[in-house]
């Protein structure tokens, strides 16, 4: 029961445009939800974050939009730098006291910028 | 500088050996994860603490045990009944809503 999903497991973007990346949840108790990213062999950094009060956050090059009625997120990077190739991860969190515990991840997607 | 601490970076073992993970943070949390990565897949939750001397298992905890005597430190060992132990493994601790990562050991069982 994949409850975070990232339905692209890979995108291709050319530097200096904007890399939209998707994620799209089932739980209706998640409350607030966060974005990582992850170089290989290294430990994820947190990027950004969103309430589920507030429908966007913004953060340098990083927006994040969080549409409730559709249960769907997306990370907006703009504009794309060669430093922002690296899988990025959603996830999620909420649902009582053991919920808001707990980070629900999705599978990730392998952003590419290319020259 | 606080942050979380990984060690060792790269770990082989044989097959029937038992293996400890360390993970060490001098940022105060009180709560603490384990989380495994294998390729392609997104992070699973194996254990967690919420405080000293507590924890709780996480979506997949078999072959796995964990210990919570001091603030600072969550050691993971791999026990020989996880069948499949080769894998990336990272620690977190929690502040709010956000976990942070440490570096990951990557444990290779042959």
């Amino acid at each position: 029961d994949q409850q975070v999903k990232q339905n692209s497991p890979s995108l291709s973007v050319q530097e200096g445009r904007i890399s939209i990346l998707n994620c799209d949840y089932t739980n209706s108790m998640f409350d607030y939800f966060l974005w990582y990213k992850k170089y290989p062999a290294e430990g994820p950094t947190f990027l950004i974050s969103i309430s589920s009060i507030k429908d966007k956050n913004e953060d340098g090059r990083f927006t994040v939009f969080l549409n409730k009625s559709a249960k769907h997120l997306s990370l907006h990077i703009v504009p794309s730098q060669p430093g922002d190739s690296a899988v990025y991860f959603c996830a999620a969190s909420g649902g009582g006291i053991q919920g808001a515990q707990k980070l629900v991840f999705g599978q990730g997607t392998r952003l590419t910028i290319n020259p | 500088d606080g942050g979380i601490t990984q060690s060792p970076k790269y770990l082989f073992r044989k097959e029937g050996q038992n293996v400890t993970l360390s993970c060490e943070q001098n940022l105060n949390h009180d709560a603490m994860y384990w989380y495994r990565q294998d390729p392609g897949q997104g992070l699973r939750l194996i254990y967690y603490s919420q405080i000293v001397n507590d924890f709780q298992k996480g979506d997949i905890a078999e072959g796995y045990s964990v210990s919570r005597e001091k603030k600072e430190s969550f050691p993971l060992t791999v026990t020989s009944a996880q069948k499949n132990p080769t894998a990336f493994y990272l620690c977190a601790s929690r502040t709010g809503h956000e976990q942070y990562f440490g570096p990951g050991t990557r444990l290779t069982v042959t």
